[in-house]
């Protein structure tokens, strides 16, 4: 049973726009994570934000997280054609099992 | 570092056949993981361990083995291959603390399988 369930599936951008993707989530969490993995390659860590956080930034990345409603977003701004990958967010709730959702496939064309 | 490697990268079974699929990181972490991941379906847990000796199930179990003899390695064997676990395996790792997993995963290349 997945927990995270990101929107959109697919999403294709012009460089140097601003992409958003969502995730949402059933039960309480730890903290939520995300994730990059280009083609046929493995995960790479983005961000962590903790059920305290409401609001986290890296560099071009923005990450909310709204425990009321049990849904995050990541924001990339200004994309660029490296960006191109899909994104999955990850919760974990208090034991060791993580639970990654279906992702979204993010395109930037230039 | 090397960070985390898997072997072999791809890999082609028959079904019944068995096989093991190797993990090893260089970090010292404590906690290690192994995943699957199916077109559409993203990533599901099958087992992880947060030890040495210390191994317990995820998601979809069945059909996989695992046992953590040293705090590097962390093999995942498949026991009587089936065509449903035709996949791309990825193995993690990370810092765990207490009961509360709250640091990042590092993941390793992935193991392509096929079972035919």
């Amino acid at each position: 049973s997945q927990q995270g369930e990101e929107d959109p599936q697919a999403l294709s951008i012009q460089e140097g726009e601003n992409a958003t993707m969502n995730c949402s989530y059933k039960t309480s969490i730890n903290n939520l994570q995300w994730y990059r993995q280009n083609s046929g390659r493995g995960l790479v860590h983005l961000i962590l934000i903790r059920s305290n956080e409401r609001e986290k930034h890296s560099g071009r990345l923005r990450v909310t997280l709204d425990t009321s409603k049990k849904s995050s977003s990541l924001l990339i701004t200004a994309s660029r054609a490296a960006d191109t990958a899909s994104y999955f967010c990850a919760t974990a709730s208090g034991t060791y099992k993580y639970i990654f959702g279906t992702g979204t496939r993010l395109k930037v064309l230039a | 570092n090397a960070g985390v490697t898997q072997t072999p990268k791809f890999q082609v079974l028959k079904t019944g056949q068995s096989m093991t699929l190797q993990c090893a990181q260089d970090m010292n972490h404590e906690y290690m993981s192994w995943y699957r991941q199916d077109p559409g379906m993203g990533l599901r847990l099958i087992h992880y361990s947060v030890g040495a000796g210390i191994t317990d199930q995820g998601e979809v179990p069945n059909g996989y083995n695992v046992s953590r003899s040293t705090t590097e390695d962390f093999p995942l064997r498949l026991l009587s291959a089936a065509p449903s676990q035709t996949s791309v395996y990825f193995c993690a790792s990370s810092y765990s603390s207490g009961t509360a997993h709250s640091y990042e995963q590092y993941f390793g290349p992935g193991t392509r399988l096929t079972v035919t």
